[in-house]
């Protein structure tokens, strides 16, 4: 079975450019969530979807939106890119919006701005 | 505000013998624990849990252990093998959410 998979694994910006990153989930998750991660932190919490609505919002900035498509993928939008947006953006699913089921997560989208 | 807290950056453990990985946290509306895997140009690799009901958890060589009321969990892993080697993420939930609170990590390194 496929896991989670996004795409594109590597991406080149310049600063003021936005930005589209997809993920599609494990086939039966409903559960979308994306997360940033900064070289030497943990991933931290953007944006949770489950059955196409918003559940959660981490501590960013509204340059930073999402949604979530009848077949369950997803994409995360980034606007006005600034430098400190360079990190791995991982996305992860789960079957449902609140079971005790682990997040599994794909291998990341590389950002970097320049 | 770090709430879920790894202090110990990395550790080196001896292959055939147990490694110890440790997490603190401070939120006690956590209701769900989580050990996560990483190597180098992957996602994070989902290794066991446990629910705050519990204390112990068991799969294979990798056991999670939490202490409600230390607010502290680890992770042991008995015996160690090289491809174990990674870097380790306790993550956990808030009880009514899917948002997971990560640590910083802790860098496991098994030599032979």
């Amino acid at each position: 079975d496929a896991g989670v998979t996004q795409s594109p694994t590597h991406l080149i910006k310049t600063r003021g450019q936005h930005v589209t990153l997809r993920c599609s989930p494990i086939s039966g998750h409903k559960s979308v969530s994306w997360y940033q991660q900064v070289l030497g932190q943990g991933p931290q919490f953007i944006f949770q979807y489950y059955e196409k609505e918003e559940r959660g919002r981490g501590n960013f900035p509204d340059r930073f939106s999402a949604r979530q498509f009848p077949n369950y993928s997803s994409e995360l939008n980034v606007n006005a890119l600034l430098l400190g947006d360079s990190a791995l953006y991982l996305c992860a699913s789960s079957t449902g919006s609140n079971s005790n089921q682990p997040q599994h997560f794909g291998d990341g989208t590389r950002l970097s701005i320049l | 505000d770090q709430q879920v807290k790894q202090n110990s950056p990395s550790l080196s453990v001896q292959e055939g013998r147990i490694s110890i990985l440790n997490c603190d946290y401070t939120n006690s509306m956590f209701d769900y624990f989580l050990w996560y895997k990483k190597y180098p140009a992957e996602g994070p690799t989902f290794l066991i849990s446990i629910s705050s009901i519990k204390d112990k958890n068991e799969d294979g060589r990798f056991t999670v252990f939490l202490n409600k009321s230390a607010k502290h969990l680890s992770l042991h892993i008995v015996p160690s093998q090289p491809g174990d080697s990674a870097v380790y993420f306790c993550a956990a939930r808030v009880q009514g959410a899917q948002k997971l609170v990560f640590g910083q990590g802790t860098r496991l390194t098994i030599n032979p």
